[in-house]
């Protein structure tokens, strides 16, 4: 069965620098989640979309921005990168925004130098 | 505000020796509770989903429960390749998953 898609899989990047994810979920899901996680933590939730349209927000900081377009792809845009944001970054679709199971994508590891 | 906590924090076995993972929540309307298994470096997998208490669902060595307060991941007759951190999950709006720490299982051969 198809997965979610994540690309690239690793990035390494330096301060101030910019970085793009890209997330291309599973064939006829509409909603688009995007979630961070530490070495050692549990996944923290950035921001989702449903229908293109940004459905919540969570602990995302001002320096990323994402969008989900018509194809329902999903971008998330990083931007001044710091020390900080060296994480897993994965991306997670679903059928709909309801209580339709999150199947998560592979991951991608940023490490900012 | 909505808290998840996972217990134990990591857990050895030996292969064969079952055991029970806990998962209790606070969260205001439950919508779901879902468990994951996540290897190192790699994406959470889905095993299970539950919406109300009472409800029990079951695969392969997994067996998932939930009440009101508290979920249990129960493994039975555990293999090596069980081996992983199992993360619990409540959704209460939107879609937004909040994550326990996890609990991470070592099994021995």
């Amino acid at each position: 069965a198809a997965g979610v898609i994540q690309s690239p899989r690793h990035l390494i990047k330096e301060k101030r620098e910019t970085a793009t994810l890209k997330c291309y979920p599973i064939p006829r899901h509409d909603t688009v989640y995007w979630y961070q996680q530490g070495p050692g933590q549990d996944p923290q939730f950035l921001i989702s979309f449903y229908e293109k349209m940004q459905s919540d927000k969570g602990s995302i900081p001002d320096r990323f921005s994402a969008q989900q377009f018509s194809d329902y792809h999903s971008e998330l845009n990083m931007s001044s990168l710091e020390l900080g944001d060296s994480a897993l970054y994965f991306c997670a679709s679903s059928l709909r925004v309801s209580t339709d199971t999150q199947y998560f994508g592979p991951g991608t590891r940023l490490t900012v130098l | 505000e909505d808290q998840v906590t996972q217990s134990p924090e990591a857990l050895r076995l030996q292969e064969g020796e079952s055991s029970s993972l806990n998962c209790s929540y606070t969260v205001s309307g439950l919508r779901g509770l879902f468990w994951y298994r996540q290897d190192p470096g790699k994406g959470p997998e889905f095993l299970f989903t539950l919406y109300s208490a009472g409800e029990e669902k079951e695969k392969e060595r997994l067996k998932a429960t939930l009440t009101k307060k508290e979920s249990f991941l129960h493994i039975t007759a555990p293999k090596p390749e069980d081996s992983a951190t199992y993360l619990c999950a409540v959704q209460a709006r939107w879609g937004k998953l909040q994550f326990g720490a996890g609990t991470q299982v070592v099994v021995t051969p």
